[in-house]
């Protein structure tokens, strides 16, 4: 079975904190995604990364930046967290020719 | 950006009963997938529909992909509570680059006992 894992299903950090969200992938897609999850908006993609070192924005990268290294790890910072950052972030992973998309379970961040 | 409208975006019924949620665009789709979200989970694929006029059954959810392909519609036949959830849809449009992934805002479904 694909398995996507986020690092944190709940996270708290203050206004102007440097924050890592980590995803990590074990089955060797080529595609990694960050969305993030508000009520009544779906998901907004964030930034996607086709490859190691490559990497696309989406519709809302503004405040994010992504690194990916490695091919299974792709991580989103958020160089200084804003009260309006607070949401769910969902990381996803595929094959290049995307027939499915496999999910995490999520990260609940709260910025106070 | 093309507007991806998704209705309703709310849906509260009893069980027993039917209903239908829909993907809507002015724009043409190459493909498009259906997925569902349990609360706590991440979303899962329920299906893709690629060819216009295109219908696809899996058990008691029916897909239909629209002759223009510029929507889509899920219609659930004796709805049960298991299948609450949020419905989201995920086209695929000409020319944009091929991994990308976008969806609707979803319908949120609740299926009373």
């Amino acid at each position: 079975d694909v398995k996507v894992t986020q690092s944190s299903r709940y996270l708290v950090k203050r206004t102007g904190e440097k924050v890592f969200l980590e995803c990590v992938q074990d089955m060797d897609h080529e595609n990694m995604f960050w969305y993030r999850q508000d009520p009544g908006l779906g998901l907004r993609l964030i930034y996607f990364s086709y490859d190691v070192k490559m990497k696309e924005k989406g519709d809302i990268p503004e405040g994010y930046s992504v690194s990916r290294e490695k091919k299974e790890r792709f991580s989103l910072i958020l160089e200084s967290a804003s009260t309006n950052q607070t949401s769910m972030y969902l990381c996803a992973s595929s094959l290049a020719r995307v027939t499915e998309a496999f999910f995490g379970q999520g990260t609940r961040l709260t910025v106070v | 950006t093309q507007l991806l409208e998704q209705s309703p975006q709310f849906l509260s019924i009893q069980e027993g009963e039917n209903l239908t949620v829909y993907c809507n665009s002015s724009s043409v789709f190459s493909s498009l997938q259906w997925y569902r979200q349990e609360p706590g989970e991440g979303p899962v694929l329920l299906v893709t529909v690629v060819t216009g006029g295109e219908v696809k059954k899996l058990k008691r959810l029916t897909f239909q992909f629209g002759d223009a392909r510029k929507d889509s519609s899920l219609h659930i036949t004796a709805a049960q509570p298991g299948d609450t959830g949020l419905y989201l849809c995920a086209p695929r449009r000409p020319g944009t680059s091929y991994g990308k992934l976008t969806f609707g805002q979803g319908t949120i479904l609740t299926v009373h006992p």
